[in-house]
C-alpha cells in the first residue's frame, strides 16, 4: 500500500509570491491534516479536511487556506509568502470516519514539502 | 487548552543504554497521547499511542510509554539504545476526540535523540 505522498519535496519562492502544495492520501483514507514545522516554532497544526469540508482549523492567518478533492487529494494554498513561512510543510492522512473508533485510527504523515522564501 | 512539554531538547545516551524520553502534557479532559519519530528530511513515523486501557504502551522498535495521570506525564523508554534510534522524537497529545479529531494534535518542541557508539 503507498503511503502518503507530497509533492512538490522542495520549493523556493520569493517574497509575495503564492504557492500550492499537494497531499496524496494513503488509499481509502479520508481525512488529510495540514502541519507547519519551523525550528521556531516546533510542529503545529494548520487544518484538517474529512471529505471535502474543513473540519478543524489551526490558529493561522488567512493567507493560509486548502482544499480536498473527491478523491481525498488535498491542497494547501499560501498567498503573498513572507519570510517566516519557510518551513517544512507536513500532510498527514488518516480513516478519520465518524464509524471509526478514534483509538483505532492513525495518522500517518508524509515526508513533507519544504519550502524557502526568499 | 491542551499543551505538551519535552524535557531536554537534547539527549545522549550510549548504544546499549536506557533511552529515556520525558514528556509531560497539559489537557483539560482525558488526553490521548503519541510519541512519533522524524528522521532526517522524512516525515514523521508513529512509535506508540494511549487512548484508553493498559497505561503500559508498547510501540515500535522496542520502544514503550507508561501513561500516569497523576503525574501528568507519558515517558518514552527504551531498554537498549542502537544506534538506528538517532533521531528526533515528538510527543503529542490530542483532546479533540468530540470533533471526531484524532486530527489534531498538539506537538511538543521534540528530544534530539544521540546515540553513542
Amino acid at each position: 500500500k503507498a503511503g502518503v505522498t507530497q509533492t512538490p519535496r522542495y520549493l523556493i519562492k520569493t517574497r509575495g509570491q503564492q504557492v500550492t502544495l499537494s497531499c496524496s492520501p494513503i488509499s481509502g483514507h479520508r481525512s488529510v491534516s495540514w502541519y507547519q514545522q519551523t525550528p521556531g516554532q516546533g510542529l503545529q497544526f494548520l487544518f484538517e479536511y474529512f471529505s471535502e469540508t474543513q473540519r478543524n482549523k489551526g490558529n493561522f492567518p488567512g493567507r493560509f487556506s486548502g482544499r480536498q478533492f473527491s478523491n481525498s487529494r488535498s491542497e494547501m494554498n499560501v498567498s503573498t509568502l513572507e519570510l517566516g513561512d519557510s518551513a517544512l510543510y507536513l500532510c498527514a492522512s488518516s480513516l478519520g470516519g465518524r464509524a471509526i473508533p478514534y483509538s483505532t485510527d492513525t495518522q500517518y504523515f508524509g515526508p513533507g514539502t519544504r519550502l524557502t522564501v526568499l | 487548552a491542551q499543551s505538551v512539554t519535552q524535557l531536554g531538547s537534547h539527549v545522549s545516551v550510549s548504544e546499549g543504554a536506557l533511552v529515556l524520553l520525558r514528556c509531560n502534557y497539559s489537557s483539560s479532559v482525558p488526553p490521548y497521547l503519541f510519541w512519533y519519530v522524524q528522521y532526517p528530511n522524512q516525515g514523521l513515523q508513529l512509535l506508540l499511542k494511549y487512548t484508553t486501557g493498559a497505561t503500559l504502551v508498547k510501540g515500535i522498535n522496542g520502544f514503550e510509554a507508561e501513561f500516569k495521570k497523576s503525574e501528568t506525564s507519558f515517558h518514552l523508554t527504551k531498554p537498549s539504545a542502537h544506534m538506528s534510534d538517532a533521531a528526533e522524537y515528538f510527543c503529542a497529545v490530542s483532546d479533540d476526540i468530540t470533533n471526531f479529531g484524532n486530527e489534531k494534535l498538539t506537538f511538543g518542541t521534540g528530544t534530539r535523540l544521540t546515540i553513542i557508539p
